[in-house]
């Protein structure tokens, strides 16, 4: 059963505690990325992977981490620098090659008080 | 900068035909992308379009593509109850064809009347 998940589906947190959402592919996509949802907003780019062992920023990786360590696992970790991270997050991969299309999972909720 | 507006809310009767509208500002993207979003789960890619394409059918989906205008559509026939949901119109941020992104618009509810 090929897909993208991410665990958990809901996440709380104190404020002032990183905390790291996971994210697994058996696709075999080379990038991966990580997005970020808001209520009535669309997606933002917080960091993505093209290959191993290599990411770069997106729109709004401030406060955000990232290591890619494997091509099935691109974990991101919400640090307390971050100002405002209750939020949706969403994980996607893309096969390689112009047109590859992305796929998403079904997204964490985390929820910082 | 890249941007990709659409309208928030649209509502139709079942069984009519759901017209959703985007434009976009990055004349380099190749791809464009509609994805649908039911509550609390993730995106679900139900189309997509080749920048050199002005209309692409599948199955109740139309897409239709005015380069010129920088204007997408995404025609849904027959709408049912199961189409309620958030469509969002997507780009490959510049000539990348979509390894470095996707730029989102903000969505558009799709709000079905019985």
């Amino acid at each position: 059963d090929g897909g993208i998940t991410q665990s958990p589906k809901y996440l709380f947190r104190k404020e002032g505690q990183n905390v790291t959402l996971s994210c697994e592919q058996n696709l075999n996509h080379d990038a991966m990325y990580w997005y970020r949802q808001d209520p009535g907003q669309g997606l933002r780019l917080i960091y993505y992977s093209q290959i191993v062992n290599d990411f770069q920023k997106g729109d709004i990786a401030e406060g955000y981490s990232v290591s890619r360590e494997k091509k099935e696992s691109f974990p991101l970790t919400v640090t307390s620098a971050q100002k405002n991270p209750t939020a949706f997050y969403l994980c996607a991969s893309r096969s390689r090659g112009t047109g590859g299309r992305q796929y998403f999972g079904p997204g964490t909720r985390l929820t910082v008080t | 900068g890249e941007d990709v507006e659409q309208s928030l809310f649209l509502s139709v009767r079942e069984g009519d035909s759901s017209v959703i509208n985007c434009t976009y500002t990055d004349s380099s993207s190749t791809y464009l992308y509609w994805y649908k979003q039911e509550p609390g789960a993730g995106l679900q890619l139900l189309t997509y379009i080749f920048s050199n394409m002005d209309m692409k059918q599948d199955q109740r989906l139309t897409v239709l593509l005015n380069k010129k205008d920088k204007h997408l559509s995404l025609r849904i026939a027959d709408t049912q109850t199961g189409d309620s949901a958030i469509y969002f119109c997507a780009e490959s941020a510049g000539a990348g064809g979509g390894a470095d992104g996707l730029t989102f618009g903000k969505g558009t509810h799709l709000i079905i009347q019985p």
